[in-house]
């Protein structure tokens, strides 16, 4: 089956401890990135990545770091995670950006940070 | 102005009604545009794409005006399982742009009985 698998679906964690949200698809996309959805403040993009080795910030990148080593993972990585990054997180890809194919999306992941 | 503005609703709408959602974009150079349906703090799932003048599928009708940089969404004979918060992407083009995806807020739909 064509998906975006995101793991954990939920994480409860303290300030400062190191965590790494995985993000794999399995539909040889090009294109990947990472949201976070906060009420009132809707969807907004943290990084993309345009193909293997290529990312670039989004509109929120603060506090996060990504990888893109192979086409088909692009995990995120909060280094210092702060209560402010409690979140939805959700990862998607696309065949290639721009174009009118859609974007497919994860499951979602729930970070607290404590 | 946001770059991707949709009224937030909520719309009430009684089985069977037709509904119409907007959403504006301020990019011009955005070439394609999406509809998402999202439930309940769940993923977004793609409902729609608009990359010419419109789209059909069904009961769900998507309209593109690139001159007044405004895409609908055109909802017929509205059922019960419709109701949901609609998204509006917008992907970014241009110089420093391209690969930045933008949401509009999402516009709540619910359907009564």
């Amino acid at each position: 089956e064509a998906q975006v698998t995101q793991n954990p679906r939920y994480l409860i964690t303290v300030t400062g401890k190191k965590l790494t949200v995985t993000c794999s698809q399995n539909m040889n996309h090009e294109y990947m990135s990472w949201y976070r959805q906060d009420p009132g403040l809707g969807l907004r993009q943290i990084y993309y990545s345009m193909n293997v080795e290529v990312t670039d910030k989004g509109d929120v990148p603060e506090g996060y770091k990504v990888s893109r080593k192979e086409k088909r993972n692009f995990p995120l990585i909060l280094e210092s995670p702060s209560p402010n990054q409690t979140s939805l997180y959700f990862c998607a890809s696309s065949p290639k950006y721009g174009g009118p194919y859609g974007y497919t999306f994860g499951s979602g992941t729930r970070l607290t940070v404590v | 102005r946001k770059e991707v503005e949709q009224d937030p609703g909520p719309f009430n709408v009684p089985e069977g009604a037709t509904v119409a959602f907007n959403c504006t974009y301020s990019n011009s150079a955005s070439q394609s545009f999406f509809w998402y349906r999202q439930d309940c703090r769940k993923e977004p799932k793609l409902l729609m794409s608009v990359y010419s003048s419109g789209n059909e599928d069904g009961r769900f009708t998507a309209q593109l005006n690139r001159a007044s940089q405004y895409i609908s969404l055109l909802i017929r004979d509205s059922k019960l399982s419709d109701s949901a918060t609609y998204l509006c992407v917008v992907p970014r083009m241009g110089s420093g742009n391209t690969g930045k995806l933008i949401f509009g807020q999402g516009t709540t739909l619910q359907v009564k009985p």
